[in-house]
């Protein structure tokens, strides 16, 4: 079956660090792959995606490319600042019509501190 | 943001009593999810909706129960709470599309006691 597998974590940085959240999958088919952020108390909120093989998705600094070869879609992002301070969800779907889901990895939160 | 709603967004309830979660959407879209969300667990699908009327199991429907008699609402009703179902559960909307990004409500925190 589909799965994702995230870094352990959680991790701390400092403030104006570089960022980076591993993700790696296994999927039977082509999947699209997404990164979701939750911040404390609130629901998901989608960060960024990709569909195809060498994608680059970004948002708010953020940044994921998707790596067929490696089945890899690492987050990135050059300088963290402390409101990024949250929960990030690896994910990805097979589109199979009516069944289609969403496959998650565990997360791992992220603190930046001043 | 997208424009679904959940309630309650907290409950504390005892034991062995009937709970109805609802989401409620404005954004017309075809497919909900119900999700729970443990620590170490991430987030696991409870039960899944492609159309009014129409449902299926997720990998932990087990004591969940759901129905979708409008677009715009899908409840979620637990028929006797157990404390293994003190969860924080997130409902979710999406299209049928092949990028498939799914939109989260904010969340109802469940305690059962």
């Amino acid at each position: 079956g589909d799965s994702v597998t995230q870094m352990e974590g959680p991790v701390t940085l400092s403030e104006e660090a570089f960022l980076t959240i591993n993700c790696t999958y296994t999927a039977t088919g082509y999947p699209s792959l997404f990164w979701y952020v939750q911040y404390p108390g609130e629901g998901l909120q989608l960060l960024l995606k990709a569909t195809k093989a060498d994608d680059k998705g970004s948002n708010k600094g953020f940044e994921a490319t998707y790596r067929k070869e490696t089945t890899s879609f690492h987050l990135e992002k050059g300088s963290v600042q402390v409101s990024d301070s949250a929960v990030y969800f690896c994910a990805l779907s097979v589109y199979t019509g009516a069944n289609s889901k969403l496959t998650f990895g565990k997360g791992i939160t992220l603190s930046v501190r001043p | 943001d997208a424009g679904i709603t959940q309630s309650p967004r907290h409950k504390v309830t005892e034991t062995g009593t009937p709970v109805t979660l609802r989401c409620h959407q404005t954004e017309n879209h075809r497919y909900m999810y119900w999700y729970r969300q443990d620590p170490g667990h991430g987030l696991r699908l409870i039960h899944y909706s492609y159309g009014v009327k129409d449902t299926d199991k997720g990998e932990v429907s087990d004591g969940y129960s759901v129905s979708r008699s409008k677009t715009e609402d899908f409840l979620l009703t637990l028929e006797s709470a157990t404390s293994s179902q003190t969860s924080v559960y997130f409902c979710a909307i999406s299209e049928p599309s092949p990028s498939y990004e799914q939109y989260f409500g904010p969340g109802t925190r469940l305690t059962v006691t």
